[in-house]
């Protein structure tokens, strides 16, 4: 079975401080990781997944498969970061995703 | 393009009460989702369909939970009777198969 841990319910970092949103999985195969984000009174939209190795919004990602991890960074955090935040995983193909249970980041200016 | 769109927004229903929410995917997306995600936790799947066939139901509560999607498009997730832990967000989210899948705003459902 697939499962997906993000330790934290509540990040609070202060404007311009470096982030970091941890997110572990538990997959035997070769997954494909994703983060969403979720802004107050906005739907769950796709930041970003593992296989495009992309940077968005300033935040990146890194697949680490011996330590199963896909932890989301950010050097310097901005008071529009705030918002929740959710690790997701899924099995090759037309699959459905697997949710961890969120991490709420605050940025406080 | 208005994306996945789900009605109502909000729905406040007595406990033993029918329920039923509906869900317009994105034009062309070919698989549709329902996600349940109770209060401080992730969205988890009730049920995917592929086109009109449900091909991963195992998560749906089947004693009081139907889903349909008849002509492959849009699709309406019922509850009846209701019970006071359905409270929760329901959402719908679509997908061109394999490919990023798109959530609608969802439908909170509070059940008194």
């Amino acid at each position: 079975a697939q499962r997906v841990t993000q330790p934290e319910k509540l990040l609070s970092v202060f404007k311009g401080a470096p982030v970091e949103l941890k997110c572990n999985y538990s997959y035997s195969g070769s997954p494909e990781l994703f983060w969403y984000v979720q802004y107050s009174r906005q739907r769950l939209q796709l930041l970003l997944r593992h296989i495009s190795r992309e940077s968005i919004k300033g935040f990146t990602a890194d697949l680490n498969k011996g330590e199963t991890s896909f932890h989301l960074k950010k050097p310097f955090a901005q008071e529009e970061d705030s918002a929740m935040y959710y690790c997701a995983l899924k099995r090759p193909g037309n699959t459905p995703l697997v949710f961890g249970k969120g991490t709420r980041l605050s940025v406080i200016a | 393009e208005a994306g996945v769109v789900q009605s109502p927004r909000y729905k406040i229903i007595e406990k033993k009460q029918p329920v039923a929410f509906w869900c317009n995917p994105i034009s062309g997306h070919n698989t549709l989702y329902w996600y349940l995600q109770n209060l401080g936790q992730g969205p988890e799947l009730l049920i995917r369909y592929e086109n009109e066939e449900a091909v991963d139901d195992s998560q749906l509560p089947k004693d009081r939970f139907s889903a349909e999607r008849l002509k492959g498009v849009d699709s309406t997730l019922k509850i009846q009777p209701a019970e006071l832990g359905d409270s929760a967000v329901y959402l719908c989210a679509s997908s061109a198969g394999q490919y990023e899948q798109f959530f609608g705003p969802g439908t909170r459902l509070t059940v008194l």
